[in-house]
């Protein structure tokens, strides 16, 4: 139990729409991560939010996006969904700053299909 | 850019036999290096991790050491136990890159009583 959660767990979309996938960070987190893990790939980062502000992003389109809250919770938004975004999506948040390691703690994931 | 690279499984074992997961990387600079597991039907979960040159990390009977000379985290375990049934992931973090993990592409183990 890392104390991070993620909603939904499973959903399906069609091609074109838009999905928003949430998370809740572990209490006193204030930084979160969004990982794409397709069927049997490692995990890719999308982006990462310090403070409410994205400060890293992978190799994935602008429709990628998200928004981290002053309580550290986060949400991830996928535009004009195509096939190829299904997959399990993570979200990992952790403690940076201060001296701390910044370990990140996943959730157990969304997946999305899209059909 | 970096890269991880894994064996590719299935790796199947009997109970009681050694697990070795081969892992090397490729990195700019002086990254930390973990290995994560991932159950079936849960999230990643931090199995050990390594910061520095000859460090070893381990943790519940696994062990791996960063080798900086052969750019390498290769993962071990004695006796393994049907309970390792899993995938495992190689992954590397760089200083400079807050929170961003390079991941491998996973070895499913499964271990057979």
């Amino acid at each position: 139990e890392t104390g991070v959660t993620q909603s939904p767990t499973h959903l399906i979309k069609t091609r074109g729409q838009q999905v928003t996938l949430r998370c809740s960070s572990q209490s006193g987190h204030n930084t979160v991560s969004w990982y794409q893990q397709a069927l049997g790939q490692g995990p890719q980062f999308i982006f990462q939010y310090y403070r409410e502000e994205e400060n890293g992003r992978g190799n994935f389109p602008p429709r990628f996006s998200g928004l981290q809250f002053p309580n550290y919770s986060s949400e991830l938004n996928v535009n004009a969904l195509e096939l190829d975004d299904s997959a399990l999506y993570l979200c990992a948040s952790s403690l940076l700053g201060g001296g701390n390691t910044g370990e990140l703690f996943f959730g157990e994931g969304s997946r999305l299909t899209v059909l | 850019g970096n890269s991880v690279t894994q064996m590719e499984g299935p790796v199947t074992l009997s109970e009681e036999a050694f697990l070795t997961i081969n892992c090397t990387y490729t990195a700019t600079g002086y990254p930390s290096l973990f290995w994560y597991v991932q159950y079936p039907g849960e999230g990643l979960q931090l199995l050990l991790k390594a910061t520095k040159a000859d460090d070893k990390g381990s943790n519940k009977g696994f062990e791996a050491t960063y080798r900086k000379e052969t750019t390498s985290f290769h993962l071990e375990k004695g006796s393994v136990q049907v309970s390792d049934s899993a995938v495992y992931f190689c992954a590397l973090k760089e200083a400079a890159a807050g929170n961003k993990l390079t991941f491998g592409g996973g070895t499913r183990v499964l271990v057979k009583p």
